[in-house]
């Protein structure tokens, strides 16, 4: 069975701070894909990032990084020097292909930036 | 483009009703999905298609049925609304072969 964890509920931060979101997986898989998504306050989903199970390098994208290591069954999310527009619910994601990506979500960790 | 849009975006159900989720994407994807989230819980798949005509159950399926005539349009189906329906539901798409799913802005659903 596959299985996403992100054990942090809620963190909150003071602006600037880093921050770092943990995930874990389980899957028997050795082909899945890796997300991350955020849900800001208005609701809708907004994609940030997809990784294979191939390829472990990590990626930075301006303030945001991203540590994969299978290892650890781990793809953990981090923000650097965060802004209160960073403050959502941030969801980490595992996809197998069965024919159609089915997709198991984290409970998800809400995010707190205050000025 | 519009993206996948939703409709409607909030509904108030009794008990016992009826009601259609419509889902529709101009990106010409071939998978669609629909995900139902609870409060403070992440998402759950409920049902998913991979083209026209072809539907699959994900997690979650009882209580709901869809179809797939169109690539564009992707309904959900409530027969008999019960209070633990109580959810947002998404609709998603994605082009096959690529995993990473779009999402509409969600349909805010109460059953009382």
């Amino acid at each position: 069975a596959q299985k996403v964890t992100q054990a942090q509920t809620e963190i909150s931060v003071v602006e600037k701070e880093d921050v770092t979101l943990d995930c874990v997986y389980e899957t028997r898989d050795t082909t899945y894909y890796l997300f991350w998504y955020k849900q800001p306050p208005s609701g809708e989903l907004v994609f940030l990032i997809r990784r294979n199970s191939f390829d472990e390098q990590n990626e930075i994208s301006g303030r945001y990084s991203w540590n994969f290591q299978k290892s650890t069954s781990s793809f953990n999310f981090t923000i650097t020097a965060s802004q209160v527009v960073d403050s959502a619910v941030y969801f980490c994601a595992l996809s197998l292909n069965t024919g159609g990506f089915k997709t198991i979500f984290g409970a998800g960790t809400r995010l707190f930036v205050k000025a | 483009n519009a993206g996948v849009t939703q409709t409607p975006k909030f509904r108030i159900l009794k008990i016992g009703q009826s009601m259609t989720l419509q889902c529709t994407q101009d990106m010409n994807h071939n998978y669609m999905y629909w995900y139902r989230q609870d409060p403070g819980m992440g998402l759950k798949l409920i049902y998913y298609s991979v083209g026209a005509g072809i539907t699959d159950k994900g997690e979650v399926p009882n209580g709901y049925n869809v179809s797939r005539s169109t690539t564009e349009d992707f309904p959900l189906r409530l027969e008999l609304a019960a209070p633990s329906q109580t959810s947002v539901y998404f609709c998603a798409s994605s082009y096959p072969g690529l995993p990473e799913a779009f999402f509409g802005q969600g349909t805010r659903l109460t059953v009382v």
